[in-house]
């Protein structure tokens, strides 16, 4: 039973273009929304966060939207560059502590 | 900051071995994971610590995986004896308290049990 879902597993753009990377999850007692990136033989990075009282939020070129009548949430990033292309991990953590619940990745390719 | 650090980077064994991981975590950090990512499963979360003390280990698959954190810097993943089914990318993280679910990923370790 997936918690967190990514339903796209990859997704290629054009370099200065917007890159929508999308997310659903099923569990309504989540509290925060997190997005990580990830480079090949190294570990997540943390990018950006929203709790569930918000509907955005926002940091430079990265954006992420939550719809919680959808259990939805979106990354945006615009202008999409080359060194973005990575996977992006969406995660959801409760009220039970920081455990993170991770989706399965969206490998994202930035062509110049 | 060094982050938090994992050893080794890469580990082969032989099945029916004991394989130990090694993980630092961020001093200042109360909550400490070990996470794991394979092809089939994706990133998956295998046991929880918060002040050095197990909250949560359901995802600790099965009696051979034991984790422990005898103090605020160290933790240990031990495997005994590996299968060739263990065979993935183990990382370690921490996270400060009150920081809404962001934890700090380690490098990893790729275990690969022949």
């Amino acid at each position: 039973d997936q918690q967190v879902k990514q339903n796209s597993p990859s997704l290629s753009v054009q370099e200065g273009r917007i890159s929508i990377l999308n997310c659903d999850y099923t569990n309504s007692m989540f509290d925060y929304f997190l997005w990580y990136k990830k480079y090949p033989a190294e570990g997540p990075t943390f990018l950006i966060s929203i709790s569930s009282i918000k509907d955005k939020n926002e940091d430079g070129r990265f954006t992420v939207f939550l719809n919680k009548s959808a259990k939805h949430l979106s990354l945006h990033i615009v202008p999409s560059q080359p060194g973005d292309s990575a996977v992006y991990f969406c995660a959801a953590s409760g009220n039970a502590g920081n455990m993170l619940t991770f989706g399965g990745g969206t490998r994202l390719m930035v062509k110049p | 900051d060094a982050g938090v650090i994992q050893s080794p980077r890469h580990e082969v064994t032989e099945m029916g071995q004991e394989v130990t991981l090694r993980c630092k975590p961020i001093s200042g950090h109360n909550s400490l994971f070990w996470y794991r990512q394979t092809m089939m499963r994706g990133l998956e979360l295998l046991i929880y610590f918060n002040n050095n003390v197990p909250i949560d280990d359901s995802g600790m698959p099965e009696d051979r995986f034991s984790a422990k954190m005898p103090n605020a810097s160290f933790s240990t993943l031990k495997i005994q004896p590996s299968e060739p089914r263990d065979s993935a990318v183990y990382f370690c993280a921490s996270s400060p308290p009150g920081r809404g679910g962001v934890a700090f990923f380690g490098q990893g370790t790729r275990l690969t049990v022949v």
